[in-house]
């Protein structure tokens, strides 16, 4: 079975320091992944998403980067965070084709001070 | 541009109370909508993917319909365990766009 593992849980940053969130999944290949954004008693915003290594779509310019060295790795980067990038940060992979579906990771909460 | 908009943001019912929760639409070239739940500090939880007006889908105490600009998810006879924020999405390319969600809390 397909299991999707990020990491850290929780994360509290200085503003203008770097971040780096990682995001691996097992048991699938070559799979559509993506980084959301959730905001205090918001939805969902999409940051970025990737269809292959090396691949990233940007939804929103942002102090934000995405990349993806490995088929089923995915990373999101800061150079330096800002107090606006506070929220629950989210991986997801995509199961395509017939009844294509959206699996979540258990997030981890970015709080920039 | 694509939009999903979620009605109520808050629901609150008695235990036993049935509600729906709506979910509307603008959004071309729709391939599925999708329902999840999500609780407090988690990720989100799959629940039912629909992909045509009349579709209809159930899981224990929930039902999610689906018509040409919106859907519903009709809670039957909830439970404390049911509370939960519910969230939309709609799928274009390969791509979810998400509602802001609604909060349900069921008391005993």
């Amino acid at each position: 079975s397909q299991t999707i593992h990020q990491w850290p849980a929780t994360l509290v940053q200085p503003v203008g320091s770097p971040l780096s969130l990682e995001c691996t999944v097992e048991g699938t290949s070559n799979p559509n992944l993506y980084w959301y954004r959730q905001a205090a008693g918001r939805g969902l915003q999409l940051l970025f998403y990737s269809v292959g290594i090396g691949q990233i779509s940007s939804e929103v310019p942002q102090n934000l980067s995405a990349s993806r060295p490995q088929d089923r790795q995915f990373i999101l980067s800061s150079k330096k965070l800002l107090l606006s990038d506070s929220g629950f940060y989210l991986c997801a992979w995509m199961r395509t084709g017939i009844n294509e579906k959206l699996f979540f990771g258990s997030g981890t909460q970015l709080s920039v001070l | 541009e694509d939009q999903v908009t979620q009605s109520p943001e808050a629901l609150r019912l008695q235990e036993g109370e049935s509600s729906s929760l709506n979910c509307s639409y603008t959004v071309s070239g729709l391939r599925g909508l999708f329902w999840y739940r999500q609780d407090p500090g988690k990720g989100p939880e799959f629940l039912f993917t629909l992909y045509s007006a009349g579709e209809e889908k159930e899981k224990e105490r929930l039902k999610a319909t689906l018509t040409k600009k919106e859907s519903f998810l009709h809670i039957t006879a909830p439970k404390p365990e049911d509370s939960a924020t519910y969230l939309c999405a709609v799928q274009y390319d390969y791509k979810l766009s998400f509602g802001a969600g609604t909060t349900v809390t069921v008391r005993a």
